[in-house]
């Protein structure tokens, strides 16, 4: 029984496409994030909820707009996708925004062509 | 700006030794210390969590100490295995401003423990 789900696990698309990535926890966590993890394996925030609030926003292009239904789900939709967002994509969430463990989610390997 | 680095970046050793896996941080406002293993291809997997009131964290082999005032850490895998190679990420969630629940990660250990 998966935590942290996120799917599709691989995605390849063209330049150009928009393409989503859905992520949903069943912990009961109040708190969701989205991470990057570039080329040479270095993770890094992209944003944050709380509460289906958005609280961290990390200077992150506006053609990715997270979205999150309720606190249980955090999607990611990506427009115009480039070259450049080739990555993977980890989805994590914590009982609360701070001081509380994080579970990541198995990443969405996306390649863009 | 919070910067976590780890020392050293890749690491082998025989099978049995004794190891250990270096963090430093930059910024001691944080609420906690994570360590993370990842295995080529997966998620990320929490090892342990230390909350910053804390010195150290153990789980079955491995142990991690936190000293926040000096902006390190370590993680102290006793008698390693094969299976115990991956590359291990520390992560800190820092206290306050704008970086508030923010996990900070560092680039990884890359271990490989060889029968």
């Amino acid at each position: 029984d998966t935590a942290v789900s996120q799917t599709p696990k691989y995605l390849v698309t063209q330049m150009g496409n928009d393409k989503s990535i859905k992520c949903e926890q069943n912990l009961g966590h109040d708190t969701m994030y989205w991470y990057k993890q570039d080329s040479k394996k270095f993770l890094k925030i992209m944003f944050s909820y709380n509460n289906k609030e958005l609280i961290i926003n990390e200077t992150v292009p506006n053609r990715f707009s997270p979205k999150s239904p309720d606190k249980a789900h955090l999607n990611l939709h990506i427009n115009s996708l480039e070259l450049g967002d080739s990555a993977v994509y980890f989805c994590a969430s914590s009982l609360r925004q701070g001081g509380t463990e994080a579970f990541f989610g198995q990443g969405t390997r996306l390649t863009v062509v | 700006k919070q910067e976590v680095t780890q020392i050293p970046a890749a690491l082998s050793v025989p099978e049995g030794e004794n190891l250990v896996l270096n963090c430093s941080f930059t910024d001691s406002a944080i609420y906690n210390l994570q360590w993370f293993r990842q295995d080529p291809g997966k998620g990320l997997t929490s090892l342990l969590l230390i909350q910053s009131s804390q010195r150290e964290q153990t789980s079955g082999r491995l142990n991690a100490s936190l000293d926040k005032s000096s902006g390190r850490s370590t993680l102290y895998i006793a008698a390693s295995q094969p299976g115990d190679s991956a590359t291990y990420l520390c992560a800190v969630i820092n206290a306050g401003g704008t970086s508030y629940g923010k996990l900070t990660f560092g680039q990884g250990t890359i271990l490989t423990v060889h029968p």
